[in-house]
């Protein structure tokens, strides 16, 4: 079965990076774009970017541009996602989630997630 | 930062029809198609309706999917104890995904 089984919680203090593995299982890894997506505490869901094994084409949400980095390994089918200069309201658990489509389209179909990752942000 | 308005809360007794609504815009639900997520306490979110009213295999008949212009609905018809979850609705918007503000239904 599909799997995704990202890395464990992280404690980081301001102006830090941070970066979240998401190994993948259970399905042909390039055949399916990678999104991240972060929760913070009693929020709602934002869409990070995403990431096509496929192709390598990569498309981030403006508000993360310059910011955020995201890889793939096909050799070890896992997508990363490093965030850097950490601030407190970047406080939030991140989840990366399989795309329906090998390539970055324009689309919000997510068909499996990873577990999450909380990554905490503090002085 | 959410663009798509979902109500905060809904609650029905068991076996009662829960319906969920989430409004946007021409450039979000009007133009793009809507997906559903539910998301158990302390779990990660699920698929739950795809593409306007389609269930992936596994998920129950109960619930089910609309799309009417720039609004979307989740129903949830014969309401179980299991179905208390927080619900989000998604959608492509421009040149960013974007999800609902989300909707905590509750089991009495």
């Amino acid at each position: 079965q599909v799997q995704l089984v990202q890395s464990g919680a992280e404690v980081k203090k301001p102006g830090a990076s941070v970066k979240v593995s998401c190994k993948a299982s259970g399905y042909t890894f390039r055949r399916h774009a990678i999104s991240w997506v972060r929760q913070a505490p009693g929020q709602g869901h934002e869409w990070m970017g995403r990431i096509s094994p496929y192709n390598g084409d990569i498309k981030f949400a403006q508000k993360f541009q310059g910011r955020v980095t995201m890889t793939t390994d096909i050799s070890t089918n896992t997508a990363y996602m490093e965030l850097t200069s950490l601030r407190s309201d970047d406080t939030a658990v991140y989840y990366c989630a399989r795309d329906h489509h090998p390539i970055a389209v324009a689309d919000m179909y997510f068909d499996s997630w990873g577990q999450g990752t909380l990554v905490t942000v503090s002085s | 930062q959410s663009v798509l308005t979902q109500p905060p809360s809904a609650s029905g007794t068991p076996g009662q029809r829960v319906t969920i609504s989430c409004s946007g815009s021409s450039s979000n639900i009007g133009s793009n198609h809507v997906y559903w997520y539910q998301q158990l306490p302390g779990t990660a979110p699920t698929l739950l309706i795809y593409r306007n009213d389609q269930r992936p295999s596994g998920v129950p008949d109960r619930f089910s999917g609309s799309k009417s212009g720039t609004s979307a609905s989740l129903a949830i018809s014969g309401l179980r104890s299991e179905d208390e979850a927080d619900y989000y609705c998604a959608a492509w918007d421009d040149s960013a995904g974007v999800f609902g503000t989300g909707t905590k239904v509750t089991v009495l």
